[in-house]
């Protein structure tokens, strides 16, 4: 089955920087690498997507991009605001017929006012 | 106009007690799932329902038991409650089994003393 690797399990930026979020996985199979926003008390939220025909996705200040070579793919956060501050997580679906996604570990992301 | 809402958000109990958690979705979805997160944020599948009928189950003990009673509503019931079940667990939704962007409720923190 699919296996999806997180890093950095916490990541501590100011308000203003960028933050990157980096997931691997292993099988090549894999079509779809969605991303989650989990805040504190609530559930997991899609923020973007992206399918494996795609290099890159752009949503305002996150975008995902995927390197189906490398079998790896990140978040970027632009100009962090502290109501970004959330566990994001990765995931990876799509191989041996599977629609059911492989979450990563999540990343704890502080942002300091 | 809570588009996944589980219930309760909070459970306590002692060990060797049966519980149920309810979670009920209005946007017309025909897949439901339920999650296991632990303690560390690992986002684990447990079932998987499709229109009432059972598509996965991911090797979880026989104490839990999922009912679908309609498309949508998908509940979870736990027999004979162990230490090692308190989490939070999550319900989601899709709008087919194919289709991979999840739903999420926001959780039901179930801690057994």
């Amino acid at each position: 089955g699919e296996n999806v690797e997180q890093h950095p399990s916490t990541l501590s930026v100011q308000e203003g920087d960028s933050a990157v979020i980096k997931c691997t996985y292993s099988d090549s199979a894999s079509n779809y690498f969605p991303w989650y926003k989990q805040e504190l008390g609530k559930g997991p939220q899609l923020i973007i997507d992206i399918r494996s025909n795609v290099g890159e996705k752009k949503d305002q200040r996150i975008a995902v991009t995927l390197n189906k070579t490398a079998k790896h793919f990140s978040l970027h956060i632009t100009e962090t605001q502290p109501e970004d501050s959330a566990v994001y997580f990765c995931a990876g679906s799509g191989g041996g017929g599977s629609y059911i996604p492989t979450f990563g570990r999540g990343t704890s992301l502080i942002v300091h006012p | 106009d809570t588009a996944v809402s589980q219930t309760p958000k909070y459970l306590v109990t002692q060990m060797g007690n049966d519980k149920s958690i309810k979670c009920e979705q209005n946007l017309g979805h025909d897949t439901m799932y339920w999650y296991k997160q632990d303690s560390k944020k690992f986002l684990k599948i447990m079932f998987s329902y499709n229109n009432k009928e059972l598509i996965i189950n991911e090797t979880v003990p026989n104490r839990f038991s999922p009912k679908s009673p309609d498309k949508a509503h998908l509940n979870l019931h736990i027999n004979s409650l162990e230490l090692g079940d308190s989490a939070v667990y999550f319900c989601a939704s899709s709008p087919t089994p194919t289709n991979e962007k999840l739903f999420f409720g926001s959780g039901t923190q179930l801690s057994v003393l």
